[in-house]
């Protein structure tokens, strides 16, 4: 089945540093790929989103490239702030399971350091 | 500007009694689902539903169950809570017609089953 695996957290960054969170993906079709953000106490939200290979993603500085020929959908920021500091999820959706449901990951705590 | 509204935000249950968790939307959205939130695990699906009167079970529905009477609400039902029930419960809600992934959540209720 698919599946969704990012690298392992907490990450911790001082202000201005650069960011990347791994993530990389098994699905048996051709899946869209999602970045969501879960801020404290909040309910996820939707970063970015890319639906077919090479396209990039991007939203408030991040950015992510779907990358076919590695499975990989990797999350950048040239330059972190505090405010940035959040779980981040990787996520895919399968168009053939018509369930149009999400496959997560099992997410990355970001704390930026000021 | 509601958008997705869960309630209770948190609960204490003891093992075995039963409890509604409840989703409203106010988006016209017809997809509807539940997610439950487990450390290290990311989010996985319990139930979601196309539209009133369709419902169907995700990757962990036991212990579960849902029905959807109007495209508004879609309250999650546990008739017997287990300490395995313990996690933090979302709601989310999309669009209907082709799936983009793009889903809106609640701000999540955790429940406590002791």
């Amino acid at each position: 089945g698919d599946s969704v695996t990012q690298m392992e957290g907490p990450v911790t960054l001082s202000e201005e540093a650069f960011l990347t969170i791994n993530c990389t993906y098994t699905a048996t079709g051709y899946p869209s790929l999602f970045w969501y953000v879960q801020y404290p106490g909040e309910g996820l939200q939707l970063l970015l989103k890319a639906t077919k290979a090479d396209d990039k993603g991007s939203n408030k500085g991040f950015e992510a490239t779907y990358r076919k020929e590695t499975t990989s959908f990797h999350l950048e920021k040239g330059s972190v702030q505090v405010s940035d500091s959040a779980v981040y999820f990787c996520a895919l959706s399968d168009p053939n399971t018509g369930r149009r449901a999400l496959t997560f990951g099992s997410g990355t705590r970001l704390q930026v350091q000021p | 500007n509601a958008g997705v509204t869960q309630t209770p935000k948190f609960q204490v249950l003891k093992t075995g009694q039963s409890m509604t968790l409840q989703c409203a939307q106010d988006m016209n959205h017809e997809y509807m689902s539940w997610y439950r939130q487990d450390p290290g695990m990311g989010l996985r699906l319990i139930h979601y539903s196309v539209g009133a009167g369709i419902t169907d079970q995700g990757e962990v529905p036991n212990g579960y169950n849902v029905s959807r009477s109007t495209t508004e609400d879609f309250p999650l039902r546990l008739l017997s809570a287990a300490p395995s029930q313990t996690s933090v419960y979302f709601c989310a809600s999309s669009y209907s017609g082709q799936h983009t992934g793009e889903l809106f959540f609640g701000e999540g209720s955790r429940l406590t089953v002791l």
